[in-house]
């Protein structure tokens, strides 16, 4: 079955940068979609088709897939961004869901 | 916009059948496909399986003799049933709607999940 890897944590401080990445097996030939999820809440979709941002989504989350790498990335880093990050696509050959193995972001 | 809500049993027996129901708000069923996912206390996120307008079923194959998902679209709701559960199977269950576009699918919206705890 079809594998998707993420580095566990991830801290940043305010105003920077906060890049998550999700492995996977040519996951550049497939779509990607991102999911935050604050403490107790549920999943929110925050990015689909590797780049696109629901309506609501500010546009400081930004999305890229290339090659074996997916990668969200978060600029202005805010408090209100300190959540776990979780990745996800769906693997055709299956016909089946995956999710990545999320990463936690803290805001320093 | 569409809205869901889980509810069921907040506490299941070992070896008995979890059953959960979604239900949907705001908009039609009909044309959208449906999901389960879990997320067990403290780990990642689990897709349990979908039904898709049609009527078909894709389940987890590593639940899929225990899963059951079915839709009545005339109550605007669909069901979860997990057979023979463990501790294991301890975990929040979010039902999402499942959009697929261009040859892809992902979850949106979610519900916000219900605590069911396998204990005796």
């Amino acid at each position: 079955s079809y594998v998707l890897t993420q580095t566990p944590s991830v801290s940043v401080a305010p105003g920077k940068t906060a890049r998550i990445t999700c492995g996977g097996h040519n996951i550049g030939s497939k779509s990607v979609h991102w999911y935050q999820q604050k403490p107790g809440q549920a999943p929110v979709l925050v990015i689909y088709y590797d780049s696109v941002r629901p309506s609501g989504i500010p546009e400081r989350v930004s999305g890229s897939n290339s090659g074996s790498t997916a990668t969200l990335t978060i600029s202005r880093v805010e408090a209100g961004d300190e959540a776990d990050y979780y990745c996800q696509v769906w693997d055709s050959g299956s016909d089946h869901y995956v999710f990545g193995t999320g990463t936690k972001v803290t805001v320093l | 916009q569409v809205q869901l809500q889980e509810s069921g049993p907040g506490l299941v027996k070992p070896s008995e059948t979890l059953s959960l129901t979604c239900n949907v708000s705001g908009g039609s069923m009909n044309n959208y496909h449906w999901s389960w996912i879990r997320q067990p206390p403290g780990k990642g996120l689990e897709w349990l399986g979908c039904i898709y307008y049609s009527g078909t079923t894709n389940y987890n194959p590593s639940l899929k003799s225990r899963v059951t998902i079915s839709v009545d679209t005339s109550k605007n709701q669909f069901s979860l049933k997990v057979t023979s559960v463990t501790a294991a199977d301890t975990a929040v269950y979010y039902c999402a709607r499942l959009r697929a576009a261009k040859g892809e699918n992902w979850f949106d919206p979610w519900g916000q999940g219900t605590l069911v705890t396998v204990s005796s």
